[in-house]
């Protein structure tokens, strides 16, 4: 089984301001790590992931995502957030392995940043 | 232009009625996933299939039915057995990595479905 966890609904900054978005897994084995930012009404687009290699990870709009394994964690930080970052952002996990093609999604964290 | 497309992007249903949602991919990906997302909920895994003629049930696949006769097309059909189905379905696909895994999705636009 695999599971992710998004611990806050909604989190508030001020533009300028660093930004994290967390996230917690737990799966069997090694994992597969993605973030993901959807706008209103729109499809999810992908922002990073973390497959092997270097735990701090770099991908879209500035954004990047440190894996943790011991904490089992992959938060999602930027060092300067805009207005436009606002949005709903979903961490999602994979287990690595043959037909590993599940992924899971967790619940979602609202982003606001304020001007 | 590559990408998912999913179509019609506004549905309405009545009780009682099947109806099909289209999802077609032009990225070659060998994987394709349909999902429920409903408000405060995040997105709930219908159905996914890693190859064609395959699929598998996701965590809610109850009232829903897929069919993946052509590597670029997966479509759902929601039936009358679904009891809530008013949501907004999302379609998505993956490549394969070497590990046998898969790579980030690609999400299309969403198909917002109301029964009336």
């Amino acid at each position: 089984a695999q599971s992710v966890a998004q611990p806050e609904d909604q989190v508030n900054v001020a533009e300028g301001n660093p930004l994290t978005v967390k996230c917690t897994y737990s799966v069997s084995g090694n994992p597969y790590l993605f973030w993901y930012v959807q706008y209103p009404n729109r499809g999810l687009q992908f922002l990073l992931k973390y497959i092997t290699g270097d735990n701090l990870v770099k991908g879209s709009y500035g954004f990047e995502a440190e894996f943790n394994k011991s904490q089992t964690s992959f938060h999602l930080k930027k060092p300067s957030a805009l207005v436009s970052d606002s949005a709903l952002y979903f961490c999602a996990v994979t287990r690595r392995g043959t037909n590993a093609g599940k992924s899971t999604f967790g619940d979602g964290t609202t982003l606001t940043v304020k001007p | 232009d590559g990408g998912i497309t999913q179509s019609p992007k506004y549905l309405f249903r009545k009780e009682g009625q099947n109806v099909t949602l289209s999802c077609e991919q032009n990225l070659n990906h060998d994987a394709m996933y349909w999902y429920r997302q409903d408000p405060g909920q995040g997105l709930r895994l219908i159905y996914y299939s890693q190859i064609v003629n395959d699929f598998q049930k996701g965590d809610i696949a109850e009232g829903y039915s897929v069919s993946r006769e052509k590597k670029e097309s997966f479509p759902l059909t929601v039936t009358s057995a679904q009891k809530n189905p008013t949501a907004f379905y999302l379609c998505a696909s993956s490549s394969s990595l070497t590990s046998g895994s898969y790579n980030e999705q690609f999400f299309g636009p969403g198909t917002r479905l109301t029964v009336l």
